[in-house]
């Protein structure tokens, strides 16, 4: 089955500890994104990534540091400097970063700070 | 910047009902597209429909359909026949034609079902 995956499903992290967020994808697609989604908002992006070794800043990246060394992953780290991390972070791709394509999203993972 | 504004946090029709969401859109651009996301209580984003922002025809998928104004800036979907499946929050969404397919995200709307 081709889609993306997303682990784990719920987080919970202590303050001041960093934590990254999985996301992989076997769709073959260039571009992947993160979002973030709050209660009573729209998601906002983090980062995305056109290519392999590739990333750029979305709306709100501080706080927040992605890796692409692989064309599949794109894991998200929130840091300890991410003032307020509690939130739902969904993980999407799309075929590539520009044209008429579909972003497919997974079914992301709800991160808890105690 | 583009914005996306939904105005409606909460709506509910009947079971078999008809019912539009209202969503209005802020940019300068003039090629561009705009999206209906479900997202269900599992809270997996679903694609319902999209509008190319050149086509005047209104989109349509079997029983979700838009009504899209360009010179009004508004983009409203419009379900009927509601079912119980169709319980979810509805996010309107905006892209650029043009550069990183950057989705711009409305508020969103909670749609509740009545039997």
């Amino acid at each position: 089955d081709g889609g993306i995956t997303q682990s784990p499903k719920y987080l919970f992290r202590k303050e001041g500890q960093n934590v990254t967020l999985s996301c992989e994808q076997n769709l073959n697609h260039d571009a992947m994104y993160w979002y973030r989604q709050d209660p009573g908002q729209g998601l906002r992006l983090i980062y995305y990534s056109q290519i392999v070794n590739d990333f750029q800043k979305g709306d709100i990246a501080e706080g927040y540091s992605v890796s692409r060394e692989k064309k599949e992953s794109f894991p998200l780290t929130v840091t300890s400097a991410q003032k307020n991390p509690t939130a739902f972070y969904l993980c999407a791709s799309s075929i590539s970063w520009t044209g008429d394509n579909e972003q497919f999203f997974g079914p992301g993972t709800r991160l808890t700070v105690l | 910047a583009q914005t996306v504004t939904q105005s409606q946090p909460e709506m509910s029709v009947q079971e078999a009902e008809t019912v539009t969401l209202s969503c209005t859109y802020d940019t300068s651009e003039s090629d561009y597209y705009l999206f209906w996301y479900k997202q269900p209580p599992s809270r997996q984003m679903i694609l319902v429909i999209r509008q190319e922002a050149y086509k005047q025809q209104n989109a349509t998928e079997n029983r979700f359909s838009v009504n899209f104004q360009k010179a009004a800036k508004s983009f409203s979907l419009k379900i009927s026949d509601s079912q119980l499946g169709d319980a979810a929050m509805y996010f309107c969404a905006y892209r650029s034609r043009g550069g990183a397919q950057k989705l711009v995200f409305g508020q969103g709307t909670r749609l509740t079902i009545n039997p």
